[in-house]
């Protein structure tokens, strides 16, 4: 059974910089992964935020940006704002299936 | 922009098949390199990949539940459909379609109960 882990909680503060990991049961995340980040308000749908890795769909901010950090996919928000305050969630490809994370709440 | 909307019914009883349909419009289903997606969430837990279909027919399950579930495509009416068979309780959830993950229905509140 994989396991994909994202921190349960974190908090930051408005103006501020934070990274949100995303990591595998299965040894270190890599790019054959295709990572892909969702963000989820409550009572809506999921947001698609990045797709494989580090590509940005165009309704995103600049301030979100995807990458692969110490074997792990990582979520970066920098100068975060109060609209950011959500579930996020990390999705990883296991050859032919797909697998979520448990979800991580950021409190802003 | 493409926009997708699920239908179906709110109940479903223990031992039945569930099945939803998701309308797509704006876009044409049948456009190549496209996948249509199932995913669902269960009242304040996290998501879960149900599967996808290709245009091409083709179509990837979560193995959890392969046994139970099929995904097919009606071009002539834009439209992709789920059905689960033998549900339980478990399967009481929000359920969402999309295509690609990138473009997300609204999703609809499917309960399995008697």
């Amino acid at each position: 059974q994989t396991v994909v882990t994202q921190e349960p909680s974190l908090t930051v503060s408005p103006g501020g910089t934070v990274t949100l990991t995303c990591a595998s049961s299965t040894g270190a995340v890599t790019s054959g992964y295709f990572p892909n980040w969702f963000q989820q308000k409550p009572g809506q749908a999921p947001r698609a935020l990045i797709y494989n890795t580090n590509n940005k769909h165009s309704w995103i901010p600049a301030r979100f940006a995807g990458s692969l950090l110490g074997g792990k996919a990582a979520l970066t928000l920098s100068g975060v704002q109060p609209e950011d305050e959500a579930d996020y969630y990390c999705f990883l490809y296991y050859g032919g299936t797909w697998v979520f994370g448990g979800g991580t709440k950021l409190t802003v | 922009q493409v926009h997708l909307q699920e239908s179906g019914p709110g109940l479903v009883k223990p031992s039945q098949t569930l099945s939803l349909t998701c309308t797509v419009s704006g876009g044409s289903i049948s456009s190549d390199s496209d996948y249509w997606s199932w995913f669902r969430q269960p009242a304040g837990t996290g998501l879960e990949w149900i599967g996808h279909i290709y245009t091409s027919g083709s179509t990837n399950y979560n193995p959890s539940l392969k046994s139970r579930v099929a995904i097919s495509v009606d071009s002539s009416k834009n439209q992709f459909s789920l059905r689960l068979n033998s549900v339980t309780a478990a399967d009481t959830a929000i359920y969402y379609c999309a295509k690609k993950f990138f473009y997300w229905g609204p999703g609809t509140l499917v309960t399995v109960s008697s």
